[in-house]
């Protein structure tokens, strides 16, 4: 089954500067990858889906890559905000079928700082 | 349109007792798949509910049961409690179709400790 890598330790950035979140996948090269939000006692909000055949992904001041070679997917928040502060996960299929439901990282706490 | 709700949103419970959760799927969503996310982790996937028949399993006991009502709705039961069951549990329900990869739309989850 797949493994899902992210840094879980906070991550802290200034406001107004990018911030760049790592996700390592370690098993077979998934059909695509997602992200998502998550606060503090509340479910997790998705923000956006690649496919493994898209290099990059553009959804307002997010944006995702995905690097196939690099089993890696990268989620950058440009111009960050203070409201940008929360825990961002991600996800892929368990299995290449995808009836074994997602298979989640820890998430990375972003803490951006006025 | 409206969206995912869960109940009760805490609950405590005493091992070896039962509970059963309650969710209502996104107007619009065949699909209803369940998490449990313990504190400090990601979502764990326990299953998944496609026209009211389980099509997908992660790796818990049998003792954690659910049933998919025809209007969507579902039920998450957990038989004899133990301590480690203590943790966030997450409905989440999507439109399942040709395209693999249907975003999930959570619920706040339903809090649950076991004493």
């Amino acid at each position: 089954s797949q493994k899902i890598e992210q840094n879980s330790e906070a991550l802290n950035i200034q406001e107004g500067k990018t911030a760049t979140l790592t996700c390592n996948y370690t098993n077979y090269s998934p059909a695509y990858l997602q992200w998502y939000r998550q606060d503090p006692g509340r479910g997790p909000v998705f923000l956006l889906l690649i496919r493994e055949n898209e290099k990059e992904k553009r959804k307002e001041r997010l944006k995702v890559t995905f690097d196939t070679t690099l089993k890696q997917s990268l989620f950058h928040i440009t111009a960050s905000q203070p409201a940008d502060s929360a825990t961002y996960l991600c996800a892929t299929a368990s299995s290449g079928g995808g009836a074994d439901g997602l298979t989640f990282g820890k998430g990375t706490h972003l803490i951006i700082q006025p | 349109e409206t969206g995912v709700t869960q109940s009760p949103t805490h609950l405590i419970k005493t091992r070896g007792q039962q509970v059963t959760l309650r969710c209502s799927s996104q107007s619009g969503h065949n699909t209803v798949s369940w998490y449990q996310q313990a504190l400090g982790q990601g979502p764990q996937f326990i299953f998944q509910y496609y026209r009211e028949e389980e099509n997908g399993r992660g790796n818990f006991p049998p003792r954690f049961s659910g049933l998919q009502f025809p209007n969507y709705s579902s039920e998450l039961n957990v038989n004899a409690l133990e301590l480690d069951d203590s943790a966030l549990y997450l409905c989440a329900s999507s439109f399942r179709d040709r395209v693999s990869g249907s975003p999930l739309h959570f619920g706040n989850g339903t809090r649950l400790t076991v004493t």
